[in-house]
């Protein structure tokens, strides 16, 4: 049973657009929610977080919004770069999970010139 | 400082062989993990340890075995190879912030 979904699988973007990449999770005691970043042949890394007491965390270019009543978190992206082009992982953790991070199954950001 | 290192980056494994693939942080994390990513199917945990001596297992755990003798190291055991293995695997350390630091991965084909 997914507690983390990633419902698309692939996003297209124009560069210099907007990218929203979206998550949704199932359990309520997550605490803390995270996002990576990989690129072919790499390490996932980490990109932005956000903790549950807050329902925003900005980095930059990047954007975590957390929606806490809807169980829904997304990152935005602006503006995309050619270079932002990688799979993204929304992940999350805390409450009882003692440490263990739950990953959803990843979005595919292309981002084209 | 290194991070999260793991060896071999490559192996090519004949059904029914056995292999170990190492993992070493030197961050002084307590959490570790190993993790198996294939298409479409995200990253998977394979098994944790939540600090030396203690190991436990993720959501597939079937076919690996791991030890923690030490903080620094995690090594993930394959006891008999199958195809079903062929995958990508990355290991991964958790110190007292959120994030994972994740080492660079290794490939697997079991042929």
């Amino acid at each position: 049973d997914q507690q983390v979904k990633q419902n698309s699988p692939s996003l297209s973007v124009q560069e210099g657009r907007i990218s929203i990449l979206n998550c949704d999770y199932t359990n309520s005691m997550f605490d803390y929610f995270l996002w990576y970043k990989k690129y072919p042949a790499e390490g996932p890394t980490f990109l932005i977080s956000i903790s549950s007491i807050k329902d925003k965390n900005e980095d930059g270019r990047f954007t975590v919004f957390l929606n806490k009543s809807a169980k829904h978190l997304s990152l935005h992206i602006v503006p995309s770069q050619p270079g932002d082009s990688a799979v993204y992982f929304c992940a999350a953790g805390g409450g009882s999970t003692l440490g263990r991070l739950y990953f959803g199954r990843g979005t595919q950001l292309t981002v084209w010139p | 400082n290194a991070g999260v290192t793991q060896t071999p980056k490559f192996q090519v494994l004949k059904t029914g062989q056995s292999m170990t693939l190492q993992c070493a942080q030197d961050m002084n994390h307590e959490y570790m993990s190993w993790y198996r990513q294939d298409p479409g199917m995200g990253l998977r945990l394979i098994h944790y340890s939540v600090g030396a001596g203690i190991t436990d297992q993720g959501e597939v755990p079937n076919g690996y075995n791991v030890s923690r003798s030490t903080t620094e190291d995690f090594p993930l055991r394959l006891l008999s190879a199958a195809p079903s293995q062929t995958s990508v695997y990355f290991c991964a350390s958790k110190g007292a912030l959120y994030g994972y630091t994740f080492g660079s991965g290794t490939r697997l084909t079991v042929v």
